[in-house]
Parts: structure tokens; sequence; C-alpha cells
């Protein structure tokens, strides 16, 4: 069974701060995705690494960058964080070929005031 | 047009009753049709999926590809309580390209 965990379920900081969010998948897999998920637009690819050290904008990169220094671990980072990146942001993990299935982690639900 | 239009509901069925959820693309090129089924306050697991054109069956649930008219339904039949969740659909491309698209997902919910 392939796990994936974040570090937190739920998470408040404050305008400005810069926050980190973490993935860690069990499963040995090659690429990893980070999404935020928001009522009515529904999932929205953030960034994703398809190998160590390698990333990829998706299609809403601003506002935030990654780190995948080791094969099972992907953060996320907010530079700076702003009230309107409060959302459910959830991390993802697909092996290497096969049939694009992703494997999602819980989410954490980030709120900044 | 957007890439995959689904109707975000709220659909709201009574036990038992078949539910169908749909969805709608515009890119040709998707060749695997995933459903993702999504609890609250979980993330997403995979429910099913489809290659190219075409039926799957897996228990109570039916996927179907009709890929002349671009377009993607998810049969529930014999729908439970714990059916109750938000379905997305989630088209793809095939080879090294991964990215998958989700639509915004239809809200089910099966009252006992």
């Amino acid at each position: 069974d392939v796990k994936v965990t974040q570090s937190s379920r739920y998470l408040v900081k404050r305008t400005g701060e810069k926050v980190f969010l973490e993935c860690v998948q069990d499963m040995d897999h090659e690429n990893m995705f980070w999404y935020r998920q928001d009522p009515g637009l529904g999932l929205r690819l953030i960034y994703f690494s398809y190998d160590v050290k390698m990333k990829e904008k998706g299609d809403i990169p601003e506002g935030y960058s990654v780190s995948r220094e080791k094969k099972e671990r992907f953060s996320l980072i907010l530079e700076s964080a702003s009230t309107n990146q409060t959302s459910m942001y959830l991390c993802a993990t697909r092996e290497r070929g096969g049939s694009n299935e992703q494997f999602f982690g819980p989410g954490t639900r980030l709120t900044v005031l | 047009q957007k890439e995959v239009e689904q109707d975000p509901g709220p659909l709201s069925v009574p036990e038992g009753a078949i539910v169908s959820l749909n969805c709608t693309y515009s890119n040709s090129a998707f060749q695997y049709f995933m459903w993702y089924r999504q609890y609250s306050r979980k993330g997403p697991e995979l429910l099913m999926y489809t290659y190219s054109s075409g039926n799957k069956e897996d228990g109570r649930f039916t996927a179907q590809v009709d890929k002349s008219s671009k377009y993607i339904s998810l049969f529930i039949r014999d729908s439970q309580p714990s059916d109750s969740a938000t379905y997305l659909c989630a088209p793809s491309f095939g080879g090294s390209n991964y990215k998958l698209t989700f639509g915004k997902g239809t809200l089910l919910t099966v009252n006992p």
C-alpha cells in the first residue's frame, strides 16, 4: 500500500510568514506533485517533480517554490504567505510508467491570517 | 472552452438509486480517463480508470468513455450512504506526460 503523509493536517500562519509544507512517501515513486484545492475551483497543480532535484511549474506556481532533495520527500514553500493562499494543499505521488494513477496524501488545511 | 467540465452538483439521491456522474472534455489527445472519490476532509483516491473508449465495470461502478463526443460517465448502481463523497473525473495523456487534468468534482449525497 502506498503511503503518502503530510506534515500537518491543520496549519495557521500569519501574513508574511515563510511556510513549509512537507510530503513524504514510502513507495519509491519518482514523481511527486503539489496541488491546492479550493471550493468552486477544484484541484489545481502548483508544482511537480519528476525526479530528485528536478521540478517543473504547474498551472499556478506564483508565490510558491518547491524542494526535492531526497526521493521520498517533496516540500512546498510559501515564501511570504498571503491570505489568498488559504487553501487545502494536497501532495500526490506517481510511479514512472503505468496508468498515470496518482496517490494522494490526506491534505493540509492552511489558514493565513 | 475549459479542458474538463463537470457539473458540481450537489446531487442528492435516496439509497438504492442509480447515480450518473458526467464530465466533458475538449482535448481529443486524452487517453486515460480516471475517476477519483474524495471523502470529506480526506485526499482523493482512485476509484477506477479506463483506457481509450469503452466501458469498464467494477462491482456497483461502471465507467464509460465516448471519445467521439468527448464524454465521460460514472454510473453507481444500488447507491449506498457510504458512496456519499465528491467524485472527480481526471482525463490524462499517455506516455511520459503524466499530468492529470481534474474536473471540479460533483458532490454526491446518498440518503438512507
